[in-house]
C-alpha cells in the first residue's frame, strides 16, 4: 500500500509567479486536503476535496485554487505568488469524508518565493 | 469556532525523564481530539487520537493522552523519554461535521542525553 507522496518536494518561485503542487492520494482514500503550514506554526487549513468537489475551505483567497482527479490524486494551483505564500504545503488524505478517520500526510512540498 | 492552544513553544528533558506536553482547546460543539508528531524535514504523523469511549488514550510508542471535558484538554504525556522522541508535536481538533483539523503552534520537544 502506497502511502501519500507530494511533487516537487522543494520549489523556488518569483513573486507574482504561479506554481502547481502535485499529491497522489493512499490507495483507497477519497479525500483530500490541503495544509500551508508557515515556518514555526502549526499547519492552516486550506481546502478539501471529496469525490472531485471542493467540499470545505479555510480562510484563503481565491487565488489559492485546486482540482481532484478521478484517480483521487490532488493538484493545489496558487496564483500571483505572494512572499508570505513561503511555506511547507502538505496534502492528506482519508478513506472518507467523515470526521474522525485518520489523515494520513505526504511529506510536502517547501515553495519558498523570492 | 473552535482553537488550540499549545502554551509551550518548546520542552527541554533529559532522556528517561517523563515529559507532558500541554493542550487546551476552544469548541462550541463536541470534537475529536488529535495528536501529531513530525521529525525534520517531513510530513505530519499520527500519533494518537481521541473518538469517543474512554478518556484516556495510548500510542504504540509509549506515549499517552487523557481528554479532560470539563478543562478542555488533552494533554499528551510519556513516563520516560527517548532521544528519538526529539521532535515538534502538534495538538489538533476537528468537530464532528466537518473533517478540517485545526492545529496548533506545535511544542518542539528536544531529549537531552
Amino acid at each position: 500500500e502506497t502511502g501519500v507522496t507530494q511533487s516537487p518536494t522543494h520549489l523556488i518561485k518569483t513573486r507574482g509567479q504561479q506554481v502547481t503542487l502535485r499529491c497522489s492520494s493512499q490507495s483507497g482514500h477519497n479525500t483530500v486536503s490541503w495544509y500551508q503550514q508557515a515556518l514555526g506554526q502549526g499547519p492552516q487549513f486550506i481546502f478539501q476535496y471529496y469525490r472531485e468537489e471542493e467540499n470545505g475551505r479555510g480562510n484563503f483567497p481565491p487565488r489559492f485554487s485546486g482540482l481532484q482527479f478521478p484517480n483521487y490524486s490532488s493538484e493545489l494551483n496558487v496564483n500571483a505568488l505572494e512572499l508570505d505564500d513561503s511555506a511547507l504545503y502538505l496534502c492528506a488524505s482519508r478513506p472518507q469524508d467523515r470526521g474522525g478517520t485518520e489523515a494520513f500526510f505526504g511529506q510536502g512540498t517547501r515553495l519558498t518565493v523570492v | 469556532a473552535q482553537s488550540v492552544t499549545q502554551l509551550d513553544s518548546q520542552v527541554p528533558v533529559f532522556e528517561e525523564a517523563p515529559v507532558e506536553l500541554r493542550c487546551n482547546y476552544s469548541s462550541s460543539v463536541s470534537v475529536y481530539l488529535f495528536w501529531y508528531v513530525q521529525y525534520p524535514n517531513q510530513g505530519l504523523q499520527l500519533l494518537l487520537k481521541y473518538l469517543s469511549g474512554s478518556t484516556l488514550v495510548e500510542s504504540i510508542n509509549g506515549f499517552e493522552a487523557e481528554f479532560n471535558k470539563s478543562q478542555t484538554s488533552f494533554h499528551l504525556r510519556k513516563p520516560s523519554v527517548h532521544i528519538s522522541d526529539t521532535a515538534e508535536y502538534f495538538c489538533a481538533v476537528s468537530d464532528l461535521r466537518t473533517d478540517k483539523l485545526i492545529f496548533g503552534t506545535g511544542t518542539r520537544l528536544q531529549v537531552f542525553p
